[in-house]
């Protein structure tokens, strides 16, 4: 059974960091791109990074502040987020991409809680 | 960006109604366009992939269609597990979702 297990949310000042993990099992993860999606009430499902083979990807609301990473041997994906504002409040999933080009996300985490305040 | 609209935000239906679900890109995103259902305090599911495919599991009373920039989600049958929120996504260029249709119990 594939299962994906989001750790690392919590609460932050704006200006700090956070790292995110995801653990990924029950299929081969270094086969799978990955990515992380946000959500907050104001806005909806966002799409924040992704990374496969050809490379790394960022939303512009993100770029230049978060660093997503994974570590095969451990079958994990990173999110650092650095420079944390308080409209990167949100909750975290991680997902993974089926395979093929343009896929969709067929499996996905519970999520973690983000909250950025003062 | 490609920006994806959904109508409507919400909806009441009564189970057993037919609902549809309509999702527009701002650009032409070919069959790149995919469906998830999310119930409240849980992830996204997926349900239909490349506009018209059933993902493995998903029952038959969801189907999808369309191509381009006009896409629709049909539930053919509502059912009391089907209340809940639905997205569209495109996955033409990187990742964009819908702002999400809530179905309600009327």
């Amino acid at each position: 059974e594939v299962q994906l297990l989001e750790s690392g949310g919590g609460l932050v000042q704006p200006g700090g960091s956070l790292r995110l993990s995801c653990v990924g099992s029950g299929y081969p993860f270094s086969d799978y791109a990955m990515h992380w999606v946000r959500q907050s009430p104001g806005r909806g499902l966002e799409w924040v990074s992704a990374i496969g083979v050809s490379g790394t990807y960022y939303a512009d609301s993100v770029k230049g502040r978060f660093t997503i990473s994974r570590d095969m041997s451990k079958s994990t994906l990173y999110l650092q987020m650095d420079s944390l504002r308080i409209d990167d409040s949100a909750t975290y999933f991680c997902a993974r991409y089926a395979s093929g080009n343009n896929a969709p996300s067929d499996y996905w985490g519970q999520g973690t809680l983000v909250t950025v305040s003062s | 960006d490609i920006q994806m609209t959904q109508s409507p935000s919400s909806l009441s239906a009564s189970v057993g109604d037919r609902v549809i679900i309509t999702c527009r890109a701002s650009q032409s995103v070919g069959t790149y366009l995919h469906w998830y259902q999310q119930k409240s305090g849980q992830a996204p599911k997926l349900l239909i992939y490349f506009a018209s495919s059933l993902h493995s599991g998903v029952p038959s009373r969801f189907s999808g269609s369309g191509s381009g920039t006009d896409f629709t989600l049909t539930i053919s049958g509502l059912q009391p597990e089907d209340f809940a929120t639905y997205y569209c996504q495109q996955s033409y260029t990187f990742r964009t979702f819908g702002q999400g249709t809530k179905v309600e119990l009327k």
